[in-house]
């Protein structure tokens, strides 16, 4: 049973838009969240990770949102550009050691168009 | 600069054929892991190796064996490759013992057993 859900499946957006990707899980318990971005053909590179029960964080264009309460998170983009044209993988890791396991979503396809 | 590098990127083999992915690390990293990720679901932990040959199954270990005899070398190994197990395969690596301790991941290999 899939315990990371992503939504939405692919989006696209013109340059310049803001997006909002969304995390559902039900991972228990949940030590932390972090979210990857795959380019095409490419590995997963970290974009932040989130770890309190309320939490926030900011990277550039990137910031995201965590609740544990509703076992939700958030990654919003904004002024997109061309390069932002990636997989965004939600990834749930239920211990805060590499003694835990990862719990990968599918992922968001979002397409920056011109 | 911290690397994970899987060798070969592509790869295509017949049914029955043994099948050698490699990858190494340079971060003297404890913990590798090798993943599958296939199209809509979620990357899916095959081995996970917590030092030199100290091995452990993951989620799907079924058709696959793992090496390690050097800390930097992570191979996994598909003794009479099977249709099914065409897809991308990541090795990644991690520190242990730290929280939320990130995960470095190589480019993947595409793997194509026809």
């Amino acid at each position: 049973k899939t315990q990371v859900e992503q939504s939405p499946q692919s989006l696209v957006v013109r340059q310049g838009e803001n997006c909002v990707l969304q995390c559902n899980y039900s991972v228990t318990p949940d030590n932390h969240l972090r979210w990857f971005k795959q380019d095409t053909g490419k590995g997963l590179v970290s974009l932040t990770v989130l770890v309190d029960q309320k939490d926030k964080t900011s990277n550039g264009r990137y910031s995201a949102t965590l609740d544990k309460d509703a076992k939700h998170s958030t990654l919003h983009i904004t002024a997109t550009l061309l390069d932002d044209t990636a997989t965004y993988i939600c990834v749930v890791g239920d211990r805060g050691s590499a003694l835990g396991r990862l719990h990968f979503g599918a992922g968001t396809q979002l397409i920056v168009i011109p | 600069d911290m690397k994970v590098t899987q060798m070969p990127r592509y790869l295509i083999k017949r049914m029955g054929e043994n099948v050698l992915l490699e990858c190494g690390q340079d971060m003297s990293h404890e913990t590798m892991y090798w993943y599958r990720q296939d199209p809509g679901l979620g990357l899916q932990l095959i081995y996970i190796s917590y030092d030199v040959d100290s091995n452990s199954e993951g989620d799907i270990p079924k058709g696959y064996r793992v090496s390690r005899k050097k800390r930097e070398h992570f191979s996994l190994i598909l003794d009479s490759a099977k249709t099914n197990q065409t897809s991308v395969y990541f090795c990644a690596s991690s520190v242990p013992g730290q929280g939320n301790t990130e995960v470095f991941f190589g480019k993947g290999t595409r793997l194509t057993v026809v």
